[in-house]
Order: C-alpha cells, then structure tokens, then sequence
C-alpha cells in the first residue's frame, strides 16, 4: 500500500496562474481532507470530502476549489493564484469509522511569487 | 471555528522527560488525538484518548485528559533525539469528519 500520495512535491508559480494539487489514497477510505500549514498557525482544513460525491467547505475555502473524482482520488485547484496561498499542502484520509484516524500524504510545498 | 491552542517550543535533554500541553475549546470532542511531523513529512497520528478517559498510557507515552478545564498533555519518557519533531493536539468536535488541530509544539532534544 503506497497510502496518500501526493503530487508534485514542489510547485512555484506566478501571480494569476492555476494549477491543480493530486491527491491519491490506496486505503478504500471514505472522507479525504485538504489543509494547508502555515507556520505558527498550524493545519487549517480548506475542503473535505466525506464520501464519494460530497465535498464541504472548511475554515479557509477561498480561493480554492475541490473535486472528488471518485473514491480513491481528491484534488485541489487553485483558478488565480495568489502570493497569501505560498504555504504547504496536505491532503488526509479517513476510513471513516469511530475512531477518524487521519492518514496523511507527504505534502505539496508551493510558493506563488 | 474550534481553538485549540499549544505553546510553539520545548526544548529538554535526552533521557528526560518531556511534557506537551494543549487547551481546546469544545466540550463535545469525542477523541482528543496527538500527531508527530518529522520534517519534510505529512503527520502521523502518535496517540489518542476518548473523551470519557482520564488517562492513557502507551509505551513512553502517557496521555492525560482534564476535561473540567479543557486540558490534554502528552508526556513522553526518556526522551531520545529520534523524538524531535512537532507535535499537533488535534480535537474532533462530536467527532465527525472535522478535525482541528493546534498550531503545533517543536520538540528539540538535546544530546
């Protein structure tokens, strides 16, 4: 099992430019998250998805866009970058059950000069 | 959205022990968990305890819950320089599918 995988690894991109975040799990997991960490600030949910077809808001949805396409893989589109989006990206996965066990990718580090 | 608040250092020496506080704020959170991130990679969940637990031992690691004032510690014995990392205190309010985390303690272990 690779678990969450994430692609790339590292981005730079220009003020105004797009791009899309992959996201993959192997696990048959339900829910599958986005968070952005910030330093000092800690992981701050952007979307989630609790299952195959759903997607929601988080604390920080602006800017972004999501699609579930379909249950293995969750991706993350930012339509006009903007600088206050340099950050690093994780995308989480959980099986859905009692205990909400979040498994992580390893993480997108982008800047956006 | 939830706060849940740790102080950002803690720096101690090897074969001490070390304790990581966090405060959070909603009294519905079913599981309170601990993630470690070593650097250059995503979290990994280190432990959790239920809500309706006082404490939880594993390993080195022992998980203490006040409920009354909001409070959850992890404390890990005989710290070793593999243990430097950061340390996020996560809580699930009602425990569905929303999880908020602390902005995370940066351990340093000295040798």
């Amino acid at each position: 099992n690779a678990g969450v995988t994430q692609t790339p690894k590292f981005q730079v991109l220009k003020t105004g430019q797009s791009m899309t975040l992959q996201c993959a799990q192997d696990m048959n997991h339900n829910s599958m998250y986005w968070y952005r960490q910030d330093p000092g600030m800690g992981l701050r949910l952007i979307y989630y998805s609790a299952s195959e077809g759903t997607t929601d808001k988080g604390e920080v949805p602006n800017g972004y866009n999501v699609s579930r396409l379909n249950k293995r893989e969750f991706s993350l589109r930012l339509e006009s970058a903007a600088p206050s989006q340099t950050s690093v990206y994780f995308c989480a996965s959980t099986k859905g059950d009692s205990l909400w066990e979040q498994f992580f990718g390893p993480g997108t580090r982008l800047t956006v000069l | 959205g939830e706060d849940v608040e740790q102080s950002l250092f803690l720096s101690v020496r090897e074969g001490d022990s070390s304790v990581i506080n966090c405060t959070y704020t909603d009294s519905s959170s079913t599981y309170l968990y601990w993630y470690k991130q070593e650097p250059g990679a995503g979290l990994q969940l280190l432990t959790y305890i239920f809500s309706n637990m006082d404490m939880k031992q594993d390993q080195r690691l022992t998980v203490l819950l006040n409920k009354k004032d909001k409070h959850l510690s992890l404390r890990i014995a005989d710290t070793q320089t593999g243990d430097s990392a950061i340390y996020f205190c996560a809580e699930s309010p009602g425990g569905f599918n929303k999880f908020y985390f602390g902005s995370g303690t940066k351990l340093n272990v000295k040798p």
